[in-house]
């Protein structure tokens, strides 16, 4: 079974400073989609960035990036120029590439973030 | 936009009542979903539904029913509620085909459990 670990449960970074979420998932596929996620407090989940496992270019939108290792099974989610409102949960989650699956989640990651 | 919406924000029922939570998305998705939200579990999958009245097992079913008559609407059902099924729900909805296509979310259900 597939599963995502996400070995922070909470970072803090600076405004306007870089900081990087990490998450590592296990697969026997080889063909699959990961994802970000950010739930801001007691507000609604909503996607953050998407990577599909047979690209090797690295996703971006706009100040958020990933770094895509499909060897190490490493995806981790870089935030440049870190702002107040990306004060959020920020779950990495999988999906393998069959019609009807679910998202399999990490337990996520609290980024705080201070002025 | 996509527009997922779950009945009640907040919900408090007793032991042993019989919950019902209900989701509505409205883009005409063919996937829907349940998921329970605890902290330092992150999220776990109850129950999903890929067409109207199919419906699959998700981690941890156990305690729980859904219901799908109709593709826009997608109930969770607390058969007999419990003070361990006090959680956060969310409903989410995507479309077929294509594991690449992204979740959307509703709001969540805060349920108590008293």
């Amino acid at each position: 079974a597939q599963t995502v670990t996400q070995s922070q449960p909470e970072m803090s970074v600076q405004e306007a400073e870089t900081v990087t979420l990490s998450c590592t998932y296990d697969t026997s596929e080889s063909d699959y989609y990961l994802f970000w996620y950010k739930q801001p407090p007691s507000r609604q989940m909503i996607l953050v960035i998407r990577q599909e496992a047979y690209k090797q270019q690295n996703a971006t939108e706009n100040r958020f990036s990933v770094n895509f290792q499909k060897a190490a099974k490493s995806f981790s989610l870089k935030i440049s120029d870190s702002q107040l409102g990306d004060a959020a949960m920020y779950f990495c989650a999988y999906r393998g590439n069959q019609a009807g699956t679910a998202l399999i989640f990490g337990k996520g990651t609290t980024l705080s973030v201070s002025s | 936009d996509v527009k997922v919406t779950q009945s009640s924000r907040y919900l408090v029922k007793r032991t042993g009542e019989k919950v019902f939570l209900e989701c509505v998305q409205d883009m005409d998705h063919e996937n829907m979903f349940w998921y329970r939200q605890d902290p330092g579990l992150g999220l776990r999958l109850i129950y999903f539904s890929y067409d109207v009245k199919m419906k699959e097992k998700g981690d941890i079913p156990e305690g729980y029913s859904v219901s799908r008559e109709k593709k826009e609407r997608f109930s969770l059902i607390l058969e007999s509620a419990s003070t361990n099924q006090t959680s956060m729900y969310l409903c989410a909805s995507s479309l077929l085909p294509g594991a690449g296509q992204p979740q959307h979310f509703g709001d969540g259900t805060r349920l108590s459990i008293l």
